[in-house]
């Protein structure tokens, strides 16, 4: 993942539209990737995950999309509501016995009503 | 509700000073991760615990230890305060290992004054 700055990415959406957030991750080796979700004032809650075999998985209204060629890993959440409002990470690691989870920046998400 | 407790919520101390927050994992967790969440760092890794044992290290300062109890519940100590060391500490756990989810406490809020 990218390291973090004080500004988060912003994504504005409306509610019941489709929203895609977007995250280049940084260790071509990593094999797994986790996608959470964090609302103010909770900690990080797990939305879904995948490994580096597979490019796409889905879960109830949300998608997981992987691209290895690129690095480049994306959450898909259909039909947006406004408890969908977050900020949303990627999370990338390697499972060789070295184990550890790299955060992205995360992208803070807003659903307008 | 992760199922995951931490205490205290918040925090205040001033520099120098030493701290022990605690975690109690999921039941039936054996894995206990430490996390520290700041605003110039994000989200990241501090160190993990799976059935009493250091299992696996992160970004984890000299100044901080860890321990995991018997009763799987850890203690994560910060001594020697300093200013920067002001952040979120989120406590997870998870099954047995990292390829399994990890539930994240709700976070011990530090203020270091």
């Amino acid at each position: 993942g990218e390291s973090v700055g004080l500004h988060l990415p912003t994504l504005s959406v409306q509610e019941g539209d489709n929203s895609i957030i977007n995250c280049a991750y940084s260790n071509s080796a990593s094999d797994y990737f986790i996608w959470y979700k964090q609302e103010s004032g909770k900690g990080p809650q797990f939305i879904i995950d995948i490994r580096s075999n597979m490019d796409k998985r889905q879960g109830q209204r949300v998608t997981v999309l992987l691209n290895k060629t690129v690095k480049h890993l994306s959450l898909q959440i259909a039909a947006t509501q406004p408890g969908d409002s977050a900020v949303y990470f990627c999370a990338e690691m390697t499972l060789d016995g070295n184990e550890k989870l790299t955060f992205g920046t995360g992208t803070r998400l807003t659903i307008i009503p | 509700d992760s199922g995951v407790t931490q205490t205290p919520k918040h925090l205040i101390t001033a520099t120098g000073q030493r701290v022990t927050l605690r975690c109690s994992p999921r039941s039936g967790d054996l894995s206990v991760y430490w996390y520290q969440q700041s605003l110039d760092q994000g989200l990241q890794f501090l160190i993990q615990y799976y059935n009493g044992e250091e299992r696996a290290k992160g970004n984890i300062l000299e100044r901080f230890s860890a321990q995991q109890f018997p009763d799987l519940h850890s203690e994560l100590n910060l001594s020697s305060l300093e200013l920067g060391d002001s952040a979120l500490y989120f406590c997870a756990s998870s099954a047995r290992d990292w390829q399994e989810t990890q539930y994240f406490g709700p976070g011990t809020r530090l203020l270091v004054l």
